[in-house]
C-alpha cells in the first residue's frame, strides 16, 4: 500500500522568512496530495493540493510542487509570519481506492 | 451548509467500557473516513466507508474495533472493552467520494480519554 514520507519532523524559521517541508510516496499510482495545516487540539484544515497532472501550484504565499519522477513533493511557505505556526501534513491518494494516507507531520514554529 | 459533524466533542470512558463515537459527512458528500490521532502524533487511517458498505478498514485493530455507515443516520466508531491505548484523538472526514478529487474534509474530532 501506499507509504508517505515527511520531513522534517520539526522546523523552526525566523518571521519573514521561508520555510520549506517535502515528503516522499511510494506508489507511482498516486495522482492527488493534498496539505493540511493543524493548530492545538483544533482539526487539520486543507490549505492546499496538487493533482499530478500539475508540476506547481501557488496560493498567495504558500506553494506546492510535485515531481512525479522521483515521487516527492514540497510545501513552501514564503514571508512566514506568526501565524502559520502549526503542524502541516502532507498526504497521498490514489484514484482507484480513494484512500488518502497522511505523513506523520511537520511542527512549524515561527520565532519573533 | 454544515461541515462535518462529530459527537460527542470529549468522551471519558473507564477501561472495559464501551465508546460510540458518531460522524455525519457534509451535505452531498456519501464516502466517510476516520482517522486516529495520538497525541504529538499523526494522522493514521483506520477505514473507509460509504453507505451500508465498508470499502477498507486496513487500518482497523482486528479486535473491538468496528465501523458502520447506516442507510439512515451517521457513521459511527465503536470501540469496545476499552483500554488507556485508545485514549486518542479521532477524526472523521467525508467526501464525494471516487471520482470527486479526492479532497476530504475533517470534523472537529472527538477525544477520548480512558482512564
Amino acid at each position: 500500500g501506499e507509504n508517505v514520507e515527511q520531513h522534517p519532523s520539526t522546523l523552526s524559521v525566523q518571521e519573514g522568512d521561508s520555510a520549506v517541508i517535502k515528503c516522499t510516496y511510494s506508489d507511482s499510482a498516486s495522482n492527488y496530495f493534498p496539505w493540511y495545516k493543524q493548530e492545538l487540539g483544533k482539526r487539520p484544515q486543507l490549505i492546499i493540493d496538487i493533482r499530478s497532472n500539475v508540476g506547481e501550484k501557488k496560493d498567495q504565499r504558500i506553494a506546492v510542487t510535485l515531481n512525479k519522477t522521483a515521487k516527492h513533493f514540497s510545501l513552501h511557505i514564503t514571508e512566514t509570519q506568526p501565524e502559520d505556526s502549526a503542524v502541516y501534513f502532507c498526504a497521498a491518494s490514489i484514484s482507484r481506492d480513494d484512500k488518502i494516507i497522511f505523513g506523520k507531520g511537520t511542527r512549524l514554529h515561527i520565532l519573533p | 451548509n454544515a461541515g462535518v459533524m462529530q459527537n460527542p466533542r470529549h468522551l471519558v470512558r473507564r477501561r472495559g467500557q464501551e465508546a460510540r463515537l458518531r460522524c455525519s459527512p457534509m451535505k452531498g458528500h456519501s464516502h466517510v473516513y476516520w482517522y486516529r490521532q495520538l497525541p504529538e502524533e499523526g494522522l493514521k487511517f483506520m477505514v473507509y466507508l460509504q453507505k451500508e458498505n465498508i470499502i477498507d478498514e486496513s487500518g482497523m485493530p482486528k479486535e473491538r474495533f468496528s465501523a458502520e455507515f447506516p442507510k439512515e443516520g451517521p457513521s459511527i466508531l465503536r470501540i469496545q472493552q476499552v483500554v488507556r491505548g485508545d485514549s486518542a484523538a479521532y477524526f472523521c472526514a467525508s467526501s464525494r467520494g471516487p471520482g470527486s478529487g479526492n479532497t476530504i474534509y475533517f470534523g472537529e474530532g472527538s477525544w477520548l480519554t480512558v482512564v
